[in-house]
């Protein structure tokens, strides 16, 4: 049992390149996010998905495209990079249910550059 | 608008002491759930603690605890013993019950815990 893994664990992008961060989770989790952090920004939710075959846009969902493939995987496609989107991405998921459960798993993230 | 905030920015503690870093958060909602998440310079995210919020019972984990006021919609963390792992950031965050169960997240506290 994994967990949560992402892919790459860092990259380094020029500007106007492409490229899609990986997430996986062996949890049997329905719910996934991609999240990206900022320093003196915190968690920023980007997209989520709360179900195979569903995605929704978070607060910062310009500049990303995501797939849920299957409820395994759930990928973040940056199409044309810009250095603003330089940062640290995490991937979570979350297990069905309610009350206790209510927790997310996080992935050790992705650190991107774009230069 | 949900927020959280935590106005502790850094904080530093000696090996063996006791330390508290505070959380407020601001929703309308009944229904939700509290987090403290630990994030070490290795930069995983891990959970530390959860708090049913229709549960007046404080959460212990071993050396963690919390201190939740819901009336004045605080949720604490103190960390009795500290130890030299404790260092990392720390963010409180809360999710609203139902359907779309997002994490909102406070900014994070520095905590160093000093030999």
């Amino acid at each position: 049992n994994a967990g949560v893994t992402q892919t790459p664990k860092f990259q380094v992008l020029k500007t106007g390149q492409s490229m899609t961060l990986q997430c996986a989770q062996d949890m049997n989790h329905n719910s996934m996010y991609w999240y990206r952090q900022d320093p003196g920004m915190g968690l920023r939710l980007i997209y989520y998905s709360a179900s195979e075959g569903t995605t929704d846009k978070g607060e910062v969902p310009n500049g990303y495209n995501v797939s849920r493939l299957n409820k395994r995987e759930f990928s973040l496609r940056l199409e044309s990079a810009a250095p603003s989107q330089t940062s640290v991405y995490f991937c979570a998921s979350k297990p069905p249910g309610v009350r206790s459960t209510d927790t997310q798993y996080f992935g050790p993230g992705t650190r991107l550059t774009v230069l | 608008a949900q927020t959280v905030t935590q106005s502790q920015p850094e904080m530093s503690v000696q090996e063996a002491e006791t330390v508290t870093l505070s959380c407020t958060y601001d929703t309308s909602e009944s229904n939700y759930y509290l987090f403290w998440y630990k994030q070490p310079p290795s930069r995983q995210m891990i959970l530390v603690i959860r708090q049913e919020a229709y549960k007046q019972q404080n959460a212990t984990e071993n050396r963690f605890s919390v201190n939740f006021q819901k009336a004045a919609k605080s949720f604490s963390l103190k960390i009795s013993d500290s130890q030299l792992g404790d260092t990392a950031m720390y963010f409180c965050a809360f999710m609203i019950g139902g359907n779309n169960r997002k994490l909102i997240w406070g900014l994070g506290t520095s905590l160093a815990v000093n030999p």
